[in-house]
């Protein structure tokens, strides 16, 4: 089953424009991680924050995440068309030896020139 | 170094059937993760499988099964295949504290 709910479903944006996403999820994690799916293929991992953590950047991208509300937001600044695609946010929760990712359902993202 | 690698990238079965999905690791990652993927359940976690052992599952029936050789190659095979299995199969490397470098995904359409 999955961990995470994400909002919105669907964002059109225009290039330039900012892209933010927002994704709650249920239980303790150690971290929360972002990838990025373009047209049913496979993921790409974007960028990953621990749990003990509350704000990272990589490029355009900035994440924060909430351990309090379990909530976790990606901002992408300067959208270009090719970022367009499917965003997950998915929750690392580990047992043991044991991990295993929880993914949300995903944000649509269409950025037209 | 190459990627994660997946094969086929596509494969059409007769409900009933069984069928194997391979995938390759990054050079030198010893843990393996399988994912479904369909457009009505979303990203579901199948199997870890690290070192040949099977670490964690998740939710699926005894008809889906994995395992891991020594050169960390996995496999996992679906038996008496049904409708609902028709899914993008995606394999995953690495992980925990780095993030997971994944497949490009098997598509299997069952019919």
């Amino acid at each position: 089953s999955q961990q995470g709910e994400e909002d919105p479903q669907a964002l059109s944006i225009q290039e330039g424009e900012n892209a933010t996403m927002n994704c709650s999820y249920k239980t303790s994690i150690n971290n929360l991680q972002w990838y990025r799916q373009n047209s049913g293929r496979g993921l790409v991992h974007l960028i990953l924050i621990r749990s003990n953590e509350r704000e990272k950047h990589s490029g355009r991208l900035r994440v924060t995440l909430d351990t309090s509300k379990k909530s976790s937001s990606l901002l992408i600044t300067a959208s270009r068309a090719a970022d367009t695609a499917s965003y997950f946010c998915a929750t690392l929760a580990k047992a043991g030896t044991a991990s295993k990712l929880t993914f949300g359902t995903g944000t649509r993202l269409q950025v037209t020139l | 170094k190459a990627g994660v690698t997946q094969t086929p990238r596509y494969l059409i079965k007769t409900r009933g059937q069984q069928v194997t999905l391979s995938c390759s690791p990054i050079s030198g990652h010893r843990s393996v993760s399988w994912y479904q993927q369909t457009p009505g359940q979303g990203l579901q976690f199948l199997f870890e499988y690290f070192s040949e052992t099977q670490r964690n599952k998740g939710n699926f029936p005894g008809r889906f099964s994995g395992r891991q050789f020594s050169n960390s190659r996995s496999e996992m095979n679906v038996s008496t295949l049904e409708l609902g299995d028709s899914a993008l199969y995606l394999c995953a490397s690495g992980g925990f504290d780095y993030g997971y470098t994944f497949g490009s995904g098997t598509r299997l359409t069952v019919v």
